[in-house]
């Protein structure tokens, strides 16, 4: 069964801490990879996507990573602000570029100025 | 990429009633995704929407309860018959668009009562 597992599943840290999230996909036979960020009530807003055959993609602040041999996925977030508490989803597609999203549960993500 | 509106963006509705709810997209595409986020929980994928076809219905979801409609390459419905307080959710309308990336719209907020 495919499956992705987000840890830890929430985070506190002081304002400007360098943080890093977890991702963790059972099938490596992934098409792409995409995290996501989501405001309580809200969608979801896409940060970055990795297609499967890059290692990590950047966005300002934003860095993920890509590890399909060992089905994991990371994203850094530099100089964390308050205005990045939110949660943050990861989601693996599979079968190809119209294939399903399998998303992890999430991390929230609370930054304490 | 793809920018995605819906309407309504949230609605209290009394047991029993059904609730329409409307995805707009700002270009055409082949396939509409219609996505449930219950309170606390990750996204789960109701159905796969393509314009001319009966909807794709995910396990556990039903044409009966939650039909589908798709007239056109940029717009689509989604109905959710006689509510009980358990589709009390956030009903989310998503695209693949540009590289294979997916894009949500800001969801509709449904409460039962």
């Amino acid at each position: 069964k495919q499956e992705v597992t987000q840890i830890p599943a929430a985070l506190s840290v002081p304002e400007g801490e360098n943080l890093v999230l977890n991702c963790s996909f059972t099938d490596s036979a992934i098409y792409n990879l995409q995290w996501f960020r989501q405001d309580p009530g809200k969608g979801l807003t896409s940060l970055l996507l990795i297609q499967s055959s890059q290692r990590e993609q950047t966005s300002g602040r934003l860095n993920a990573s890509l590890d399909k041999s060992s089905g994991r996925s990371t994203l850094y977030i530099a100089a964390s602000q308050p205005g990045d508490s939110a949660t943050y989803l990861c989601a693996v597609r599979y079968g190809g570029s119209q294939g399903n999203l399998i998303f992890g549960k999430g991390t929230k993500l609370s930054v304490k100025p | 990429s793809a920018v995605i509106s819906q309407k309504p963006s949230r609605d209290i509705c009394q047991r029993g009633t059904s609730l329409t709810i409307q995805c707009q997209v700002d270009s055409q595409v082949t396939m509409m995704f219609w996505y449930r986020q219950q309170p606390g929980q990750s996204l789960t994928l109701i159905a796969t929407a393509n314009q001319g076809s009966e909807a794709t219905y995910e396990s556990g979801f039903v044409i009966d309860k939650f039909p589908i409609s798709r007239p056109n390459l940029t717009f689509s419905t989604l109905t959710v018959s006689n509510m009980s307080p358990e589709d009390s959710s956030i009903y989310l309308c998503s695209v693949i668009a540009g590289s294979y990336e997916q894009y949500f719209g800001p969801g509709t907020r449904l409460t039962v009562t």
